[in-house]
């Protein structure tokens, strides 16, 4: 399995609140992704990094946002937690962006 | 703008059935093709791709660029096969995404 860390791995919160999750790697690949999956939706890109400090939008960016300050940490911010974003968050590596995306092991965020 | 569609979100089949997943794909260019697995609660990982044109745990899959399908096939199917079973597509394009279908629920019945 590739060096892909997410922490944590549960958390439940209340509607309001910040909510910060973490995705850690050892592969120094260039490329890092946020990810929500949810039934009927399958996996929806969130935001993308391509390198440190370099991030760019997804399909479902509204709410998140992202910060890369090293290549291993790829951190996912969500400023005031809704319940529309309960949900199961991976995150993804890969070497370059046409090459296949390793996931860790998912959050499961609760959001009440 | 490039889709994936799994037209199945279930699926039941008895083991020692053949199983096919199903996945259409709508891209204007050249497009690179995956099959990703995810066992119950656990990571999605890359079961193929179609450049590799190699069989892993049983499955194959072929791009019909004709038909714009890229269905996922297995001629015996397990009961260690349940799963969720998600397609995906790259453009071949700088800034092309990786896309994902909606996924398909794999149950096999002993």
């Amino acid at each position: 399995d590739a060096g892909i860390t997410q922490s944590p791995r549960h958390k439940v919160t209340e509607t309001g609140t910040p909510v910060t999750l973490r995705c850690h790697q050892t592969e120094n690949h260039r490329y890092m992704y946020w990810y929500r999956q949810d039934p009927g939706h399958g996996l929806r890109l969130i935001h993308y990094s391509y390198g440190v400090k370099d991030t760019d939008k997804g399909e479902v960016s509204d709410g998140y946002s992202v910060s890369r300050s090293k290549t291993e940490d790829f951190l996912l911010t969500l400023e005031s937690a809704t319940s529309s974003q309960t949900s199961v968050y991976f995150c993804a590596i890969s070497e370059q962006e046409d090459q296949p995306q390793h996931f860790g092991d998912g959050t499961r965020l609760s959001i009440l | 703008a490039q889709r994936v569609t799994q037209p199945e979100k279930l699926l039941s089949v008895f083991k020692g059935a053949p199983v096919e997943l199903k996945c259409n794909y709508s891209y204007s260019g050249s497009p690179e093709l995956f099959w990703y697995v995810q066992y119950s609660r656990q990571r999605l990982q890359l079961l193929l791709r179609h450049i590799s044109r190699e069989s892993i745990k049983g499955f194959t899959a072929d791009l019909n660029k004709g038909e714009t399908s890229f269905h996922l096939k297995k001629p015996f199917a397990q009961e260690e096969d349940s799963a969720m079973y998600y397609c995906a597509l790259s453009g071949r394009t700088s800034g092309s995404r990786l896309t994902f279908g909606e996924g398909t629920q794999l149950t096999v019945n002993p």
